[in-house]
């Protein structure tokens, strides 16, 4: 069964330091999300992706936060500066179709785990 | 008024209980209410979904009852086996192409 894949599965950084974090979406898939769940909460919304620009996006995606696809196969988020606040896991996720439905369920990948010190 | 609150926050019920996990909700613009299933170290599983004009979906094990009156509904695991142990979330979409609002999480543990 395909899967969405991100990379790396941890990663730690320096408070200020800046960080991408890979994903590699269902090959025919067109929508794309970035979530993130601070330890022990709930999973939150960050952003969402279609058609080469940003659909939707949460209060959390502050200026600090950029999505980008740089080719066909990749989805990247960076963060510019990074916060002690910062560190959770952060969720890619794909679709066939926008929104998330019975046809077209989000799949979400095995998460990174962000670590801000 | 976009919240999705879940209850209760753990669970433990032995092996063959019937544990049930509660949501509800503020906003009736919502309209697809998915349960996803997440074991630790991996993403969020999608298990069984209902939209709101319907008021049960059953599929295998597990059943979503739908109270639509109530803005409430639940996800019930019949027979419920030691694998079944992983935090589960409820979630709602507010329109179509919309994000996907969690609630915050119900931890179960099924002992042997």
């Amino acid at each position: 069964e395909p899967e969405v894949t991100q990379t790396p599965s941890h990663q730690v950084t320096q408070m200020g330091q800046e960080v991408i974090l890979r994903c590699v979406p269902i090959s025919n898939h067109l929508y794309f999300y970035w979530y993130r769940q601070i330890l022990g909460q709930k999973v939150e919304f960050l952003v969402s992706f279609y058609n080469n620009e940003i659909s939707e996006k949460s209060e959390i995606f502050d200026d600090q936060f950029s999505v980008e696809r740089p080719d066909g196969s990749n989805f990247t988020l960076k963060i510019r500066s990074t916060k002690l606040e910062d560190s959770a896991m952060y969720f890619c996720a794909s679709s066939l179709q926008g929104g998330s439905s019975y046809n077209s369920p989000l799949h979400f990948g095995n998460g990174t785990r962000l670590t801000v010190t | 008024q976009q919240q999705v609150k879940q209850s209760p926050q753990s669970l433990i019920v032995q092996k063959g209980g019937i544990p049930i996990i509660n949501c509800a909700y503020e906003n009736t613009a919502f309209d697809y209410f998915p349960w996803y299933q997440q074991f630790p170290g991996k993403g969020p599983a999608l298990l069984i979904a209902i939209r709101p004009d319907v008021s049960e979906k059953k599929e295998g094990r597990f059943t979503i009852s739908f109270n639509k009156s109530a803005k409430q509904f639940s996800l019930h695991i019949m027979d419920s086996q030691p694998g079944d142990s992983a935090t589960y979330f409820c979630a709602a979409r507010l329109g179509a192409a919309s994000k996907l609002t969690f609630g915050t999480g119900t931890r179960l543990q099924v002992t042997l």
